[in-house]
């Protein structure tokens, strides 16, 4: 268990919908990431937030937000889903200083039909 | 943001010595080498990581030359449970580490 927290664990929904994925950091880590895992595109980086302030972008289509809470849980929001957003979206946390190692979560499995 | 090349997939056998390597020719000189594991429809795992020289913890050891274009992830006596997909990363805070694409990594697959 690698202390990161993401719900829902699956998500059904169609096309044109919106939906919110959480995340809960480990405990005492500052920084939250979002990776979109599909199955012909690897691992992708989508955005990451610091202490509740948006540090680095990735890909991450306009249709896609997120944003980090003073408790320092964070959400991704994705609206007028497509067919080629099914995925799985993972999250990672961690520390200020630790240098780069990150912790995963378990990831939400999004499928849009 | 230092570009990495890894073989695609490996074979194994229960009980050897398995050693992946990674290329990373245009590593900064602030750039960390970090290996990851994810199992299907899990998240990566934080392995091991270095920066020079040979780093060994109690899951694996990571040997790096002193020009630090490659790495090489060993691990030692794989058992069934060690199949799995190996990630290489190469990056720090000042390179945007953070936006590096994990890519397709190798697949380790162990037989019995």
């Amino acid at each position: 268990d690698s202390g990161v927290t993401q719900t829902p664990k699956h998500l059904i929904t169609a096309t044109g919908q919106r939906v919110t994925l959480r995340c809960s950091p480990r405990s005492g880590d500052l920084s939250v990431y979002w990776y979109q895992q599909s199955l012909d595109q690897g691992l992708q980086f989508l955005i990451q937030y610091y202490n509740g302030e948006e540090r680095a972008k990735g890909n991450i289509l306009e249709r896609f937000s997120a944003q980090q809470f003073p408790d320092l849980h964070s959400e991704l929001n994705l609206s007028s889903l497509e067919l080629g957003d099914s995925a799985l979206y993972f999250c990672a946390s961690s520390v200020a200083g630790q240098r780069e190692k990150l912790f995963f979560g378990s990831g939400t499995q999004l499928s849009v039909l | 943001l230092a570009k990495t090349t890894q073989p695609i997939s490996m074979d194994s056998y229960e009980g050897q010595e398995v050693n992946i390597t990674c290329s990373h020719n245009n590593i900064a000189t602030n750039d960390y080498i970090t290996w990851y594991q994810q199992f299907p429809s899990q998240g990566p795992r934080f392995i091991i990581q270095g920066y020079k020289t040979k780093v060994t913890n109690e899951v694996a050891s990571l040997f790096i030359p002193a020009d630090r274009k490659s790495s090489t992830l060993s691990l030692p006596r794989v058992s069934l449970s060690d199949t799995a997909v190996y990630y290489c990363l190469v990056g720090s805070l000042n390179t945007g580490f953070q936006k590096l694409v994990f890519g397709t990594g190798t697949r380790l697959l162990v037989s019995p």
